[in-house]
């Protein structure tokens, strides 16, 4: 079973206009945690925000903030205000109890239209 | 302050020849992976170590490949002999143990 699901494998969003990116996560940890990542098309990894299984609050970061539903296993990633600048992959990755080691999803393709 | 140093960024090589990448992490991170990105199979963990030690290799697809980490500072991925199917983007990427990761630009790698 994959540890890390994300089902949108591109989408177009408005500029100025918020976007949700799915994803949804597999584990029978208790303790875990889950990230965020940015790739541009110049390749590189950017990390952008991270949500402890035990965190009540949903983690935000300037326009990125992560909708953590623990119940259903999912922690979407809302970007508000899109800009030119958002296009890229995006990657979630969960941290599980045990190790360091992160897995990924299989990314989402973001387009931000002017 | 320096991020995680990978080299060569490119490497074109024939099949069979040996192929090393290199890389340098972040000081005073104590953890150390290697991911390979294709387009089929996404983002692999091939490796990782923490404190210069192997803790889990499972994902190294076969002998043909290996890492060492001989200090703190520096790591290598071997291939030998490549195939064209290792063309890939292979990261690096280095954390505190219970940090995010900090990844490398990525060594881009074509066997012909």
């Amino acid at each position: 079973a994959q540890k890390i699901t994300q089902t949108q494998p591109g989408m177009f969003v408005q500029e100025k206009e918020a976007v949700t990116l799915d994803c949804t996560y597999d584990t029978s940890d208790q303790s875990y945690g889950l990230f965020w990542y940015k790739q541009p098309s110049s390749g590189e990894m950017i990390f952008l925000i991270y949500q402890g299984s035990y965190d009540e609050q949903n983690a935000t970061e300037g326009r990125y903030s992560l909708n953590f539903q623990k119940a259903r296993k999912s922690a979407n990633l809302v970007i508000s205000a899109s800009q030119l600048g958002d296009s890229a992959m995006y990657f979630c990755a969960m941290r599980e109890r045990g190790g360091n080691k992160l897995t990924f999803g299989g990314g989402t393709r973001v387009l931000v239209k002017p | 302050d320096a991020g995680v140093i990978q080299s060569p960024r490119h490497e074109v090589t024939e099949m069979g020849q040996e192929v090393t990448l290199r890389c340098k992490p972040i000081s005073g991170h104590n953890s150390l992976f290697w991911y390979r990105q294709t387009m089929m199979r996404g983002l692999e963990l091939l490796i990782y170590f923490n404190n210069n030690v192997p803790i889990d290799d499972s994902g190294m697809p076969e002998d043909r490949f290996s890492a060492k980490m001989p200090n703190a500072s520096f790591s290598t991925l071997k291939i030998q002999p490549s195939e064209p199917r290792d063309s890939a983007v292979y990261f690096c990427a280095s954390s505190v143990y219970t940090g995010e990761l900090f990844f490398g630009e990525g060594s881009r790698l074509t066997v012909l």
